[in-house]
């Protein structure tokens, strides 16, 4: 069974504090892992898919690593509009299996 | 283009009352999902269609639970009997291809009293 874990669970960041989000995973085969990011009483939001070791993305603040076992999402120099919950999700590759298993989320806060 | 549309956005009924929600999708894609949110238990995926047909429903908890695509921009899920055990936010997604990403609408919050 796919399995994805996401720590910490929740993260208080210094306005400008560089920090990362680890998201581990447990699949027979990797297609994609996705990040989301989740604004309360919003739906999940897409930020990035990755898609083989070794591969990253950037968008602003963001950027996004990714090894056989995990992926790293890290924010430099954080600002409190990127408060939220971070979302980490898995597509296996093989047979007909296309759905998404997603970790638990880590809350982020960053204070001003 | 408009996102997943969703309703109601909120929903309080009493338990053993049916509720239906509701999804549009984005125009184009050919897949969609629905997710059930909860503090315990996360995001989990109820069921998903593909060009109207259901796919996998393997993840919808109970008989009570239905879920139908009568076109490519409409699908409702329905809980009949609804039991407190069901609140929760439920989202739909939509996708353009199997193995794309999928972008989720605003959610409805459901309260089973």
């Amino acid at each position: 069974e796919d399995q994805v874990t996401q720590s910490p669970e929740a993260l208080r960041l210094q306005e400008g504090e560089s920090s990362s989000l680890n998201c581990s995973y447990t699949v027979s085969g990797l297609r994609g892992l996705f990040w989301y990011r989740q604004d309360p009483g919003k739906g999940p939001e897409f930020l990035f898919t990755l898609y083989s070791a070794g591969e990253e993305k950037e968008k602003e603040r963001l950027k996004a690593t990714l090894t056989k076992k995990e992926s790293f999402l890290h924010i430099t120099a954080p600002k409190p509009e990127d408060s939220a919950t971070y979302l980490c999700a898995v597509l296996p590759s093989g047979g007909s299996n296309y759905k998404l298993t997603f970790g638990k989320g880590t809350l982020l806060t960053v204070n001003p | 283009d408009a996102g997943v549309i969703q309703s109601p956005r909120h929903e309080v009924t009493e338990m053993g009352q049916e509720v239906t929600l509701r999804c549009k999708p984005i125009s184009g894609h050919d897949y969609l999902f629905w997710y059930r949110q909860t503090m315990m238990r996360g995001l989990e995926l109820l069921i998903y269609f593909n060009n109207n047909v259901p796919i996998d429903d393997s993840g919808m908890p109970e008989d009570r639970f239905s879920a139908k695509m009568p076109n490519a921009s409409f699908s409702t899920l329905k809980i009949q009997p609804s039991e407190p055990r069901d609140s929760a936010v439920y989202f739909c997604a939509s996708s353009r291809g199997r193995s794309e990403t999928q972008y989720f609408g605003p959610g409805t919050r459901l309260l089973v009293l």
